[in-house]
């Protein structure tokens, strides 16, 4: 079963926007990961965040954890068009990784 | 490119018939993991393999069952193949059962008619 629920399900933007996509969960974490996956192809790690910490940059990418709500979100600043892809955030639980059902994000010239 | 390959890229198989379906690991990583991802969902845990053992198993049937091997390649067998096994299979490997992140390959994409 999944762990959670990415919100929205899809989001079109337009190139040099923001872009920003939630996740819930359900469980108590360790940390949150979020992926990227290109057309149905194998997942990218972006980022992780740890339970204690509460905001995350990596290049154009910000993340925020509230362990209150059991929730995440992924911002991505300026988009490219190269930004299209489904982005997953996943939680850890003993060896498996437990992932939400995707935003599926397009950037349109 | 995070090292990790799969085979074959796509592949088209009967209802009843078995298939295996292949990963080679990075490296150094001695823990595989494998993932169903249907159409329009996310990955689903199937199991994991650490040295050789298998480490855990997620909700399916026996006759998904798996190998991994010390040259760092692995194998998914499924047997009876259904109508629903057709998904994209992801392998994934990390450094130890540990590890937080797990690399990604690029997935086999089987169809089951």
């Amino acid at each position: 079963s999944q762990q959670g629920e990415e919100d929205p399900q899809a989001l079109s933007i337009q190139e040099g926007e923001n872009a920003t996509m939630n996740c819930s969960y359900k469980t108590s974490i360790n940390n949150l990961q979020w992926y990227r996956q290109n057309s149905g192809r194998g997942l990218v790690h972006l980022i992780l965040i740890r339970s204690n910490e509460r905001e995350k940059h990596s290049g154009r990418l910000r993340v925020t954890l509230d362990t209150s709500k059991k929730s995440s979100s992924l911002l991505i600043t300026a988009s490219r068009a190269a930004d299209t892809a489904s982005y997953f955030c996943a939680t850890r639980g003993g060896n498996k990784l437990t992932f939400g059902t995707g935003t599926q994000l397009k950037v349109e010239l | 490119e995070t090292g990790v390959t799969q085979s074959p890229t796509h592949l088209i198989k009967t209802r009843g018939q078995q298939v295996t379906l292949r990963c080679s690991s990075q490296s150094g990583h001695n823990t595989v993991s494998w993932y169903q991802q249907a159409l329009g969902q996310g990955p689903q845990f199937i199991f994991q393999y650490y040295r050789e053992e298998e480490n855990g198993r997620g909700n399916f049937p026996p006759r998904f069952s798996g190998l991994q091997f010390p040259n760092y390649s692995s194998e998914l067998n499924v047997n009876a193949l259904e109508l629903d096994d057709s998904a994209l299979y992801l392998c994934a490997s990390s450094p130890d059962r540990g590890s937080d992140t797990q690399y990604f390959g690029p997935g086999t994409r089987l169809t089951v008619l």
